[in-house]
């Protein structure tokens, strides 16, 4: 089955600053990989994914690359705020189902 | 906010007992995943329903079992509880086809099992 690791395991930056969180997979079958962040007591929400036809995808401060040769893929969040502290998972999909499988969480903490 | 919904929120139990845990799908969605997620970690596959029928399985015992229902909600059972049970329960509502598909997993709140 799939596995993702996911590095770091907790960021911490200055308000500001940009963050850059990484993972790999391991089964070249996966095609869809989306990025939640999960706040302290709340549910995982979806900010950006991206499918494998696509090398980089871009929503205002937040975007993905996708490196499907050597199966990573990371998150890039610029011009970071307070409110982008919280814990971000990763994931990949592997075809013919629906299940994600996630990678382990990194804590991102931005000071003010 | 989502529309999925679970019940209940939080949930305490002993060792040996069983539980069930429910969750309202999305509307429109016909597929239901169940995550468990123990603290500090990702959230973990345990399986999928599709239109009433079991979709794809994680990793777990089958004293975990599930159910959909004609309205794809969907319930979540576990067993003789074990203490390492403890964990956030998450399930996740998206729009699923027979061959699968990469459409967002809208996730519900989760419920919070204690295993004493």
């Amino acid at each position: 089955g799939e596995n993702v690791e996911q590095h770091p395991s907790t960021l911490s930056v200055q308000e500001g600053d940009s963050a850059v969180i990484k993972c790999t997979y391991s089964d070249s079958a996966s095609n869809y990989f989306p990025w939640y962040k999960q706040e302290l007591g709340k549910r995982p929400q979806l900010i950006i994914d991206i499918r494998s036809n696509v090398g980089e995808k871009k929503d205002q401060r937040i975007a993905v690359t996708l490196n499907k040769t050597a199966k990573h893929f990371s998150l890039h969040i610029t011009e970071t705020q307070p409110e982008d502290s919280a814990v971000y998972f990763c994931a990949a999909q592997e075809g013919g189902y629906s299940t994600l499988t996630f990678g382990k969480g990194t804590m991102l903490l931005v000071s003010p | 906010e989502t529309g999925v919904t679970q019940s209940p929120t939080h949930l305490i139990k002993t060792r040996g007992q069983q539980v069930t845990l429910r969750c309202s799908s999305q509307s429109g969605h016909n597929t239901v995943s169940w995550y468990q997620q123990a603290l500090g970690q990702g959230p973990q596959f345990i399986f999928q329903y599709y239109r009433e029928e079991e979709n794809g399985r994680g990793n777990f015992p089958p004293r975990f079992s599930g159910l959909q229902f004609p309205n794809y909600s969907s319930e979540l059972n576990v067993n003789a509880l074990e203490l390492d049970d403890s964990a956030l329960y998450l399930c996740a509502s998206s729009l699923g086809s027979a061959t699968g598909t990469y459409n967002e997993q809208f996730f519900g709140p989760g419920t919070r099992l204690t295993v004493l």
